[in-house]
């Protein structure tokens, strides 16, 4: 029982480059979320998937897309890479059914933009 | 989602218990409060939750107000491993997904 990986664990991109950043629970969580975390700041909601088929923007969505691949994976990409996209990058995943349940996190994607 | 308040920073003596303060003071009445910890650069780990009872798990204990305007995030006997910073979340608790959205925290240091 992996829990939920993220790859690649560190990324360097130049301005204007796209890639994908892949995330995968092995829980059967129903909800995945997106966060990216700037230096000395706390993590900001940047799209979550509430069920398999369907995505919501969170606080900071703009330059994003995201993908729910399956119940298991949910997939973040940028399509033109800036430097303001410097960050790290968490993935998350949770079961609410009920009360909201507590959030299990990967370990983070370190992603540079030069 | 109501928003929370907690200082940006405390100390602890190892071995004491560490108490963290969260003020929450729009609640509203089917808003659970939640906390996490964020130790170094790592992703983010529950800790508890709760609604309007005190709880109490193998981590931590969590004191609400009778009003629920306020909550204590309780580390009985706090040790080197327990610096992180600490998250206060309130989260409504109907949606089938209802987004977290996490402040800037409380850095917690534990001296020797």
């Amino acid at each position: 029982n992996a829990g939920v990986t993220q790859t690649p664990k560190f990324q360097v991109l130049k301005t204007g480059q796209s890639m994908t950043l892949q995330c995968a629970q092995d829980m059967n969580h129903n909800s995945m979320y997106w966060y990216r975390q700037d230096p000395g700041m706390g993590l900001r909601l940047i799209y979550y998937s509430a069920s398999e088929g369907t995505t919501d923007k969170g606080e900071v969505p703009n330059g994003y897309n995201v993908s729910r691949l399956n119940k298991r994976e949910f997939s973040l990409r940028l399509e033109s890479a800036a430097p303001s996209q410097t960050s790290v990058y968490f993935c998350a995943s949770s079961e609410e059914t009920g009360p909201p349940g507590e959030q299990y996190f990967g370990p983070g994607t370190r992603l540079t933009v030069t | 989602d109501a928003k929370t308040t907690q200082p940006p920073s405390m100390d602890c003596a190892e071995g004491r218990a560490a108490n963290l303060p969260c003020n929450h003071s729009t609640i509203s009445g089917n808003e659970y409060v939640y906390w996490y910890r964020q130790i170094h650069s790592q992703g983010p780990q529950y800790i508890i939750h709760g609604l309007k009872n005190n709880e109490t798990n193998e981590m931590a204990s969590l004191i609400i107000t009778e009003d629920r305007k306020s909550s204590t995030l309780i580390l009985p006997h706090a040790t080197l491993r327990d610096t992180a910073v600490y998250y206060c979340i309130v989260r409504f608790a109907g949606s089938s997904a209802s987004k977290i959205i996490f402040g800037s925290g409380t850095r917690l240091s534990i001296r020797p």
